[in-house]
């Protein structure tokens, strides 16, 4: 067990709809990273937020945005979705200070557009 | 933008120590090896990651070239659970510090 969670596990939805995946990072890490792993495209990188601030992006569609809150937890939001979009989706967290900056990843949220 | 080079997949018996080597031979002064390894679909775990000492801990061991040019992961005693695909990635600390994820090694222990 990592620390890391995400929800939901599953989501199956239709074509042209939008969902709402969240994580929330390990207790004391301010960095929060979403990829995605399609079977075609092995693990991207899509975006990274330290601390409420986005810090860094990454291969992420127009139609994907994310957000890190107060709390540090983290949501990525897909719109208009595709088929091509079926994917499992990590989040990872990290300290990032120091010498401390290795990333744990969460179990995953596997999407499914039918 | 793939900065290591694997072999695509790798047997090894059980019990007995399992090396991973990675190529990384444009790998810059403040860039680091990482490794880690993901069991079929669960999210990715950290094994270990060095600069330019080799580097061990409670599950593995990193052995760094002195031209930094190439490293071999060290799994010890490799038992079925360390089946998985084992990916090496050069990074640089600090910053951003996106990882990005190349095909990796596909490891097979075999009983």
């Amino acid at each position: 067990d990592s620390g890391v969670t995400q929800t939901p596990k599953h989501l199956i939805t239709a074509t042209g709809q939008r969902v709402t995946l969240r994580c929330s990072p390990r207790s004391g890490d301010l960095s929060v990273y979403w990829y995605q792993q399609s079977l075609d495209q092995g693990l991207q990188f899509l975006i990274q937020y330290y601390n409420g601030e986005e810090r860094a992006k990454g291969n992420i569609l127009e139609r994907f945005s994310a957000q890190q809150f107060p709390d540090l937890h983290s949501e990525l939001n897909l719109s208009s979705l595709e088929l091509g979009d079926s994917a499992l989706y990590f989040c990872a967290s990290s300290v990032l200070a120091g010498k401390r900056n290795e990333q744990f990843f969460g179990p995953g949220t596997r999407l499914t557009v039918l | 933008d793939a900065k290591t080079t694997q072999p695509t997949s790798m047997d090894c018996a059980e019990g007995r120590a399992a090396n991973l080597p990675c190529n990384h031979s444009t790998i810059s002064g403040n860039e680091y090896v990482y490794w880690y390894r993901q069991i079929h679909s669960q999210g990715p775990q950290y094994i270990i990651h060095g600069l330019k000492n080799n580097e061990t801990n409670e599950m593995a061991s990193l052995i760094i070239t002195e031209d930094r040019k190439s490293s071999t992961l060290i799994l010890p005693h490799a038992t079925l659970r360390d089946t998985a695909v084992y990916y090496c990635i050069v990074s640089v600390r600090g910053g951003a510090n996106n990882l990005f994820f190349g095909t990796g090694t596909r490891l097979t222990v075999i009983p």
